[in-house]
């Protein structure tokens, strides 16, 4: 079965600082990713998707995502924090079961911005 | 319009109660999920609806009972529920097909936050 491991629960960063948000990808085939973000409160909205047609995958927000296969990684950054990107991030992969699409999801990592 | 609608936005009920969750999108989308969220966890997936037939059910209790009226509506009719089952529920949507795509972006709702007194 397909999964997604987040690399630290919790990632506090400074505004105007780098963000970087980790998630390896176990799966025996090419792997469908996707980055959401969920703020307080709210469902989830996708931030960006890996379909493999390009491995630098830019999304909204400023928010980009690199698909490494050697590395087996999809993280993802941002080159300057904004105090309105503190939220919930999920990393998950897709896959097809009888059929339909089934999204497995990694536990999260809270981004918290520091003024 | 991307937009998926849930309602209500909250619901307290009794462990004897019977109520039901509603959810609503107007994309044309033919695929509709619903997820349940416990308190700093991940989505996890209940059921899935491809074209109004119930495609996934991820041995939910039957305390849960989801219905698919049409392509633009779906349900959850909660029963007989327990305190551990309060949560943030979420329905999504996708596009959706005869063949289902790994590729689709599902859209969410906004959830709507169940506690069982």
């Amino acid at each position: 079965a397909q999964s997604v491991t987040q690399l630290g629960s919790h990632v506090s960063v400074s505004e105007g600082a780098l963000v970087l948000l980790r998630c390896n990808y176990s799966s025996s085939v090419p792997p469908y990713l996707f980055w959401y973000v969920q703020y307080p409160n709210q469902g989830l909205q996708l931030l960006l998707k890996y379909t493999s047609a390009a491995t630098l995958v830019k999304g909204i927000n400023g928010f980009e995502a690199e698909f490494k296969k050697s590395e087996t990684s999809f993280h993802l950054t941002k080159p300057s924090a904004h105090m309105s990107d503190a939220a919930e991030y999920f990393c998950a992969v897709s896959d097809l079961i009888q059929g339909a699409q089934k999204l497995v999801f990694g536990q999260g990592t809270r981004l918290t911005i520091n003024p | 319009d991307t937009e998926v609608t849930q309602t209500p936005k909250h619901l307290v009920m009794g462990m004897t109660n019977k109520k039901s969750l509603k959810c609503e999108q107007h994309m044309g989308h033919r695929a509709m999920y619903w997820y349940k969220q416990k308190a700093k966890k991940p989505p996890e997936l209940m059921f899935v609806y491809s074209y109004e037939k119930l495609s996934i059910n991820e041995s939910v209790p039957s305390r849960f009972s989801p219905e698919c009226p049409n392509s633009s509506l779906l349900n959850l009719h909660l029963h007989a529920l327990q305190p551990e089952d309060s949560a943030l529920y979420l329905c999504a949507s996708s596009r959706g097909g005869v063949v289902g795509h790994s590729t689709d972006t599902q859209y969410f709702g906004p959830g709507t936050r169940l506690t069982v007194l």
